[in-house]
């Protein structure tokens, strides 16, 4: 099975300030990699998928790279509504989520 | 515009079972597939299954392999996840969520998600 890890677990950051997640896959995921973002109490909202595109309709300071099994997630300006936890998933496989980084804002 | 209505949820205890339904409109439901994810209170996200827009195929996280049957009904537009003897660590908020494209597990509509809670 595909095992999925992120980092940093948390954050905190300023409005305006660049912010970058790593996903890292325990085998290459051929850039099946996705990114969500969940705010407390309501469904992930889907930002990133093959870990470059952006979703229809989602800010341009998010942004998606990376290949193998190393990708990174960034918000280029963040912005007060940008405080939530973000999760990678992968569907190299059955989907596999990762843990979360939760992003706050100082 | 696509909605995804999830019910069903409620307490149960442990042994028993439970049939989460989840009411699909604004879109034509038998060209998607479909999947349910779960979240265990201030936990992360876990995928728990998916079948195909046809009923054809279907497939389950590791966790609820011969526990839970993920099924649907195109002609109501509704998913079906059947949870039998159930336990404790399946407390949790139970997503349906529609994949993007045909076999791209990525998720762009869910619904908002029914809890259930398994105690005595």
């Amino acid at each position: 099975d595909i095992q999925m890890t992120q980092s940093p677990s948390s954050l905190s950051a300023s409005v305006g300030d660049r912010v970058t997640i790593t996903c890292q896959a325990s085998q290459d995921i051929n850039n099946f990699l996705n990114w969500y973002q969940q705010k407390p109490g309501k469904a992930p909202n889907l930002l990133i998928y093959d870990a470059s595109i952006l979703e229809t309709g989602v800010p341009s300071r998010f942004s998606g790279s990376g290949s193998g099994t190393d990708y990174n997630f960034t918000i280029s300006s963040l912005q007060p509504e940008d405080a939530a936890t973000y999760y990678c998933q992968q569907y190299d496989d059955l989907p596999v989520f990762g843990p979360g980084t939760k992003v706050d804002i100082k | 515009q696509v909605q995804l209505v999830e019910s069903g949820g409620g307490v149960v205890q442990p042994g028993r079972s439970l049939r989460l339904s989840c009411a699909a409109s604004g879109f034509t439901f038998s060209t998607y597939g479909m999947h349910w994810v779960r979240q265990a209170p201030g936990k992360g996200l876990e995928w728990l299954a998916v079948i195909w827009y046809d009923g054809s195929n279907k497939y389950y996280a590791d966790s609820v392999k011969g526990r839970f049957t993920i099924s649907r009904d195109n002609s109501k537009s509704t998913l079906y996840l059947q949870l039998n003897n159930l336990r404790a660590e399946d407390t949790a908020v139970y997503f349906c969520a529609r994949e993007k494209l045909a076999a791209a597990y990525y998720f762009d509509y869910w619904g908002q998600g029914t809890l259930v809670t398994v105690s005595s």
